[in-house]
Parts: structure tokens; sequence; C-alpha cells
């Protein structure tokens, strides 16, 4: 299985919004299999921020929001704040019940 | 509060056999979750490697499934990941991880702190 492709990276300024994409092929994304994507800190581990598309794990701000269409999953970082910078990865189940995350993209506040 | 603890060498020589247990506390690992194993070498991105049932149904990545075992001990509440014949490729910081699965798919929901291990030739 092939890592779902991410920008590597993405910018923007303090109050902005910036979205990532996330590309799968028919066996993972495009199969209808809802998209999560996860925060990275630095030198910290991952945590959930989004599963199933749109839905947010009680904490996480609903500046953060999530879409899918097609082949390609988004999450949009709306009224971006300093704390945002970080790397962001998503992930899909795929069609022979395995996971794939894609390669992430590191979000840096301008 | 559920909680996931990584642990196991943190030094390997090339051709070693790597195995890691992850200790489940405040949760049943006898429950309706899949629980797995994701790595990430030094400056570079998520792999994941597999996940396993209690029941020991498990699924694998395919590029690792000849390398990987993962195992359940219910009655110690935790799970283990053994990979044999390591190299400086499997040089990286895994963690352990709970995924919750609906009909619709999988994700992870919880994530230990990782644990870094180190093949060195």
């Amino acid at each position: 299985q092939s890592a779902l492709t991410q920008p590597p990276s993405v910018s923007g300024s303090p109050g902005q919004s910036v979205t990532i994409s996330c590309t799968g092929t028919s066996s993972d994304v495009g199969h209808f299999h809802p998209v999560s994507w996860y925060q990275q800190p630095p030198g910290t581990a991952p945590k959930l921020i989004i599963y199933e598309v749109n839905n947010r794990p009680s904490g996480v701000p609903d500046r953060f929001s999530g879409s899918n269409s097609g082949n390609t999953a988004s999450l949009t970082i709306s009224g971006l704040q300093p704390e945002d910078e970080a790397d962001y990865y998503c992930s899909s189940y795929t069609t022979t019940s395995t996971l794939v995350f894609g390669g992430g993209t590191k979000l840096t506040v301008l | 509060q559920m909680q996931l603890q990584e642990s196991g060498p943190g030094l390997l020589r090339s051709s070693d056999t790597l195995s890691l247990t992850c200790a489940v506390s405040g949760y049943s690992i006898n429950s309706n979750y899949w629980w797995g194993w994701i790595r990430q070498p030094p400056g570079k991105g998520l792999e994941w490697m597999g996940y396993i049932f209690h029941t020991g149904s498990a699924f694998y990545n395919p590029s690792l499934q000849s390398r990987v075992t993962m195992s359940v001990r219910k009655s110690e509440n935790h799970f283990s990941l053994t990979v044999t014949s390591v190299t400086a490729m499997d040089t990286a910081m895994y963690y352990c991880a709970r995924s919750q699965c609906t009909s619709a798919g999988c994700y992870v929901d919880n994530w230990g702190q990782g644990t870094l291990v180190t093949v060195s030739s």
C-alpha cells in the first residue's frame, strides 16, 4: 500500500485559514472510507484531531474541520494560532482492512 | 483515563529481533478496540505497522508482514510487537496505539508516548 499524498509544507499568518490536502486512491480515501487527521507538535506523540471526515474529539477546537471529495480529503484550520504549528498527518482505512498514513505536512505559523 | 505505555530495549544490533510490549492501564484490552503499533523514523513520517484484536485476529502492513508478529496477553492487559531480522532501517520511535473501528472504517484514538529503538550495524 502506498502512503497518502500530502503537501510537505504549508504556512499562514495568525488569524488566517490554511487547508491541507490528502490524496489517496480508490482503495482507501476514494472507497468511501472516512479520513482521520492527527496533529504532532515537535517532540510529542500524535494526537487525533478529526475522525470520520469531520468529527472532533472532546477538547479539539472547532477551528479544525475536515471534508472529503472523491479521492481527496482536506483539513482546514481557521483562525490560525501560534500553537497550531505542528506536523499534520491524514490516515485512511483501506479495502484490505489495514490503515495507511499520509507523508505528513509541516504547518508553519508566520 | 486510559494510558498506553511502551517498554523494551532501546538499542539493538542488525539481525536481532525487536520485541516491545505495550501496557494498557485504565481500560480492558478485552474490549471492542484494535491494539496496534505505528512507527516513525527520525525526521520522517508515520508508518502503520498493524493491529490486533483481543481474539488474536490481526492485520499487518503488507510491506512488513513477513517480519512482524503481534500478540495479546489478556491476563496481563498488554499486547506485544515482534520484528525479526532488524536493520538500520528499523530505527524509529515506536508508538503503541488503540484503534476504534466502525462500519465505515478505523482510526487511531489513543497513542502511547513512544519508545525510541535504535539499530546499530
